[in-house]
Parts: structure tokens; C-alpha cells; sequence
């Protein structure tokens, strides 16, 4: 089984600040890493995702993640936040080896809220 | 670009009573997923459906839960005799094919058990 903890329930910060907020998984095998973003009153947006390859992965609106896979984490960043990244964002993980045993279950952090203020 | 769908956004239902909540995925996706957030919680994995049968199921998914395609286009969610604790978020979501894929989701139905 995998889990996922995301360390920052609330994390606050001034526009144009750079911001990080991290997420570490525990899982027996290996896994797919992805981050999710949701407005309010809005479903849950892809933001990026890790699947193999280089561990700096890029996602949408200037958003980037870092895989690493000793300290079991994937931490989003962005150098310079705006007013319109305040969403409460999600990391989130899939067994990489199915086997035929998973067909893709997500499982979620906590949920980090970010708030950008002027 | 082409979205997943949820009907209602706002479901209020007395406790015991039947529900179904509607989705309709991205056409051309194959894997289709229920989700639900109670209020302050994580999102909790339902349920995945593919090629017309229950892939995998949580242990929330129990006999008072079903899932259904009941033609080309929707996908539902039916909880038989809802308690007051099915009270939450239930996002539907999609993709093109299982595991390493983005799923899409849906912006959710509040169901609300009074």
C-alpha cells in the first residue's frame, strides 16, 4: 500500500516570493508521482507529473517538482507565486507496478492550502 | 479541451433515501474512477471501472455503493440507502488508459445527507 503526507497543512506567502510545498510518500514499490491543484469550487487540475526519466519535472503555470527517490519525496516549487496560485494543492501517487493488481487508484495527500497575499 | 462532466453539483437527500450521481467522461478514455472528499479529509480512492466491470474497489465501497455505464457516454454512482457520514465531495474522474496516466476529474457533487 502506499501513502502520502504532505507536511504543511496551510502555508502562507507574499506575491512574487518563491514557495515550496513538500510531499513525501511511503510505498514497497515504485510509483508514479503527480500534483494536483484545485480552485474553489473547481475539480482537481493536473499540475505535473513524474513518471521515469529526469527527476525535474515542469508543470504548468511556472510550476516545477523535484523527484527524489532516497528521501521519498516530490516537492513542488515556484520562484515568484501570484494572486492566482491561492488553491489548496494535492500530492498524490499510483503503484507503478500494476502486476494487473491496479488500475490506476490515486492516493492523496492531506492537501497543502496556499495563500498569496499582496 | 474536452472535460469531464458532473451532475448535480448540489445533491441534498434525506438519510435512507437512493442516490445517483451522474459523470460523463472524456469520450475517448477507457478508465473511469469515483473519488470522495468528506469535508477536512484526504481524497479517498472508491472505486475504478474498466471494460464494463469493478476493477478495484476500496473498503469504503461496500453493498450499499454500485457503478454503472449504463450506456456509451455516462458513468454513475449509486449509494442505496445513504447515511449521514456518505455526506461529501464525490469526484468523478477519468483516463486514457490505467496507471501511469493523467486522470482527468470533474468538478465534483456535493452530496448532502440530512
Amino acid at each position: 500500500a502506499q501513502s502520502v503526507t504532505q507536511l504543511d497543512s496551510q502555508v502562507p506567502v507574499f506575491e512574487e516570493a518563491p514557495v515550496e510545498l513538500r510531499c513525501n510518500y511511503s510505498s514497497s514499490v515504485s510509483v508514479y508521482l503527480f500534483w494536483y491543484v484545485q480552485y474553489p469550487n473547481q475539480g482537481l487540475q493536473l499540475l505535473l507529473k513524474y513518471l521515469s526519466g529526469s527527476t525535474l519535472v515542469k508543470g504548468i503555470n511556472g510550476f516545477e517538482a523535484e523527484f527524489n527517490k532516497s528521501q521519498t519525496s516530490f516537492h513542488l516549487r515556484k520562484p515568484s507565486v501570484h494572486i492566482s496560485d491561492t488553491a489548496e494543492y494535492f500530492c498524490a501517487v499510483i503503484a507503478a507496478n500494476a502486476g494487473g493488481t491496479s488500475y490506476g487508484k490515486l492516493t492523496f495527500g492531506q492537501g497543502t492550502i496556499l495563500t498569496v497575499h499582496p | 479541451e474536452p472535460e469531464v462532466t458532473q451532475t448535480p453539483s448540489h445533491q441534498v437527500t434525506q438519510m435512507g433515501q437512493e442516490v445517483i450521481l451522474r459523470c460523463v467522461p472524456i469520450s475517448n478514455h477507457l478508465y473511469f474512477y469515483w473519488y470522495r472528499q468528506i469535508l477536512g479529509q484526504k481524497v479517498e480512492f472508491l472505486v475504478s471501472f474498466y471494460n464494463n466491470e469493478i476493477s478495484e474497489k476500496s473498503e469504503i465501497f461496500d453493498d450499499q455503493f454500485s457503478v454503472e455505464r449504463p450506456d456509451g457516454s455516462n458513468f454513475t454512482l449509486k449509494i442505496r440507502s445513504t447515511k449521514l457520514e456518505d455526506s461529501a465531495m464525490y469526484f468523478c474522474a477519468s483516463s486514457r488508459t490505467g496507471s501511469n496516466q493523467p486522470q482527468h476529474f470533474g468538478d465534483g457533487t456535493r452530496l448532502s445527507i440530512l
